[in-house]
């Protein structure tokens, strides 16, 4: 299975902030990474896929970047609702694996 | 609008199987671009990636859940269904059914509410 690191496992930052995750792969995978938003006791939100192309509806603050081993995500401007986890996920080979998440607070 | 509906029994006993049913409505199951799939979260924990299946009958599972896992698909009811055998307290989890878009990304672009499912005598 392809292991998926991602870093901070939390971190904290104010509105307006530029908040970066990291994302890495144990194999290369080309762009085959995806990223999700989760709220709590809300299903996940796809915001990114393939690596940086961003899904229908999601603001544009979000960008997704990144080939092979390393990926990141990058919220430009913190809002009060991006406040959630964020999960990377590889979908290079199955099992189709996640990152353990990171939890973004005030 | 596409829209995912799990729906299943909430509490199941310790060695029995675990049955859930994913409907789908606002758009066909039967469809050439997407694989359905579920996918799990324990806890406090993480996701975790049960397997998929496409409108044809073909599977994919997590190898860590093989042996115990069963995904099929109706296409007259629109719904597909996940079994889980021989349950644990491990297997207490969220349990979400989702579309997975085939091609370029294999992204979950549809997910449903997810349904809680505890493991208990």
């Amino acid at each position: 299975d392809i292991q998926m690191t991602q870093s901070p496992s939390s971190l904290s930052a104010s509105v307006g902030d530029r908040v970066t995750i990291s994302c890495r792969a144990s194999q290369t995978m080309s762009s085959y990474l995806n990223w999700y938003q989760q709220k709590p006791g809300k299903a996940p939100k796809l915001l990114i896929h393939g690596a940086s192309s961003l899904q229908s509806g999601v603001p544009s603050r979000f960008i997704g970047s990144g080939f092979g081993k390393d990926f990141t995500l990058t919220i430009s401007s913190l809002q009060p609702e991006d406040f959630a986890i964020y999960y990377c996920q590889q979908t290079y080979s199955t099992p189709r694996t996640f990152g353990h998440g990171t939890k973004v607070e005030i | 609008q596409l829209q995912l509906q799990e729906s299943g029994p909430g509490l199941v006993k310790p060695s029995e199987t675990l049955s859930l049913t994913c409907t789908v409505s606002g758009g066909s199951i039967s469809h050439n671009d997407y694989y359905w799939g579920w996918i799990r979260q324990a806890p406090g924990k993480g996701l975790e990636w049960i397997g998929t299946i496409y409108y044809n009958g073909d599977t994919n599972y997590n190898p860590s859940l093989k042996s115990r896992v069963t995904i099929s698909v109706d296409t007259s009811k629109n719904q597909f269904s996940l079994k889980l055998s021989s349950v644990t307290a491990a297997d207490t989890a969220v349990y979400y059914c989702g579309r997975i878009v085939i091609g370029d990304s294999y992204c979950v672009d549809v997910w449903g509410q997810g349904t809680t499912i505890t493991v208990s005598s």
